[in-house]
């Protein structure tokens, strides 16, 4: 079945220590899209790609950065994550096209030590 | 940019009631997805309806994009519908869903 898969599902990585979240899909989609989610709060857009496109939210912090070397691919670097970080990650695809719906992943949840 | 209200914030029922979930949303949309969040934390897409009504087993959706709402009926609920409910719409001039803070559904047997 044609999907968006995120790996790994849990991550813990030490205060400091760069982690790199991935995301790949079989969909073919040309806009993907990571999304933050605190405990007990709603989904937040950090940015998106249209295509090779890289569009940030203006509020998202420096030290989240991504990368998409590919349609198929797209990853999300942490550089110095803090404790403030830990949440779960949600990639997302979808056509161009405000009328497009978007299919999530699992996500990852993220823990800091 | 667009704003969401979620209600009921909390819901609790019992097994094989009926409930219905509303979202407001303050903007025009050309796009509105509701998801079901699980206890595993998984976002199952429900529906995508920018308007009309759609139904998908003991599911159902309405939106009215004139008047800026979306409804989501649970019929002949199940311990297995619980978790957190998100309308998520996106508005026309821009290029993100913006979701809500959710409605936290328990179903107790």
């Amino acid at each position: 079945d044609a999907m968006v898969i995120q790996n790994p599902r849990y991550q813990v990585t030490q205060f400091g220590k760069p982690v790199t979240l991935s995301c790949s899909q079989t969909l073919n989609h040309n806009v993907m899209y990571w999304y933050q989610q605190k405990s007990s709060q709603a989904p937040k857009l950090l940015f998106h790609y249209y295509d090779k496109d890289f569009n940030n939210e203006a509020d998202t912090p420096d030290n989240f950065q991504s990368r998409r070397p590919n349609t198929s691919f797209c990853f999300l670097d942490i550089r110095s994550p803090g404790l403030g970080d830990a949440a779960m990650y949600l990639c997302a695809t979808s056509r161009t096209g405000g009328n497009q719906p978007q299919h999530f992943g699992d996500g990852t949840r993220l823990s800091i030590l | 940019g667009i704003q969401v209200e979620q209600s009921p914030p909390d819901l609790i029922l019992q097994e094989g009631a009926n409930s219905t979930l509303r979202c407001n949303f303050s903007d025009s949309v050309n796009n509105l997805q509701w998801f079901h969040q699980n206890p595993w934390g998984q976002l199952i897409n429900l529906f995508y309806i920018p308007s009309g009504t759609k139904q998908n087993g003991r599911l159902s959706a309405t939106t009215v994009a004139t008047e800026r709402y979306s409804l989501l009926y649970i019929s002949s609920s199940q311990t297995t519908d619980s978790g957190v409910y998100f309308c998520a719409p996106r508005e026309t001039s821009g290029s993100r869903l913006t979701f809500g803070e959710g409605t936290q559904l328990t179903v107790n047997p």
